[in-house]
């Protein structure tokens, strides 16, 4: 079964740090890997998505990177700024079709950029 | 355009009520799902339809009633429910022909007295 640890549950930063948010899954048979921002009582708002045969994706101040083999994800921040402010949470997909179409998600990071 | 639109925005109904939830998408999709979201906790699988079927059911208590009716909206109808369904109740949908990534609406918060 499927497991996503995202680890710290919560980061508080000053303004303009560079900041790595990191995902680990147990299963390294995934389809995709996706990064959403959460704001407090809103819906996901999906930032980057990684398919497995990819290495990272770029958005803006936004890299994320994959490392299937190790069961890992990383998404960098660059200059954090207070409205960067939010839950991030990864899920992974382990595939196209059913059951395997699922996302597992982590219980997410909550961030807080300090002015 | 990469919206998916829900409504209500807020619901407030009493056990003996029944309502519905309604989600809409118009970027040629045809899987979509609803999901639960407690308080500070990851979004939890309801349902998924693919292509106007129902292809998962994650064992969703039958006081919650999914309907597809075309490709571009999705229902939840809502019967009996219990306080603790009270949560943030989420549509998505995905491109199941290209990305597969999801995309979400802003959700309904539902609050059963």
């Amino acid at each position: 079964k499927q497991e996503v640890t995202q680890i710290p549950a919560a980061l508080s930063v000053p303004e303009g740090e560079n900041l790595v948010l990191n995902c680990s899954f147990t299963d390294s048979a995934i389809y995709n890997l996706q990064w959403f921002r959460q704001d407090p009582g809103k819906g996901l708002t999906s930032l980057l998505l990684i398919q497995s045969s990819q290495r990272e994706q770029t958005s803006g101040r936004l890299n994320a990177s994959l490392d299937k083999s190790s069961g890992r994800s990383t998404l960098y921040i660059a200059a954090s700024q207070p409205g960067d402010s939010a839950t991030y949470l990864c899920a992974v997909r382990r595939g196209y079709t059913g059951a395997n179409s699922k996302l597992t998600f982590g219980k997410g990071i909550t961030l807080s950029v300090r002015p | 355009d990469t919206e998916v639109t829900q409504t209500p925005k807020h619901l407030v109904m009493g056990m003996t009520n029944k309502k519905s939830l309604k989600c809409e998408q118009h970027m040629g999709h045809r899987a979509m799902y609803w999901y639960k979201q407690k308080a500070k906790k990851p979004p939890e699988l309801m349902f998924v339809y693919s292509y106007e079927k129902l292809s998962i059911n994650e064992s969703v208590p039958s006081r919650f009633s999914p309907e597809c009716p075309n490709s571009s909206l999705l229902n939840l109808h809502l019967h009996a429910l219990q306080p603790e369904d009270s949560a943030l109740y989420l549509c998505a949908s995905s491109d199941d022909r290209n990305s597969y990534e999801q995309y979400f609406g802003p959700g309904t918060r539902l609050t059963v007295t």
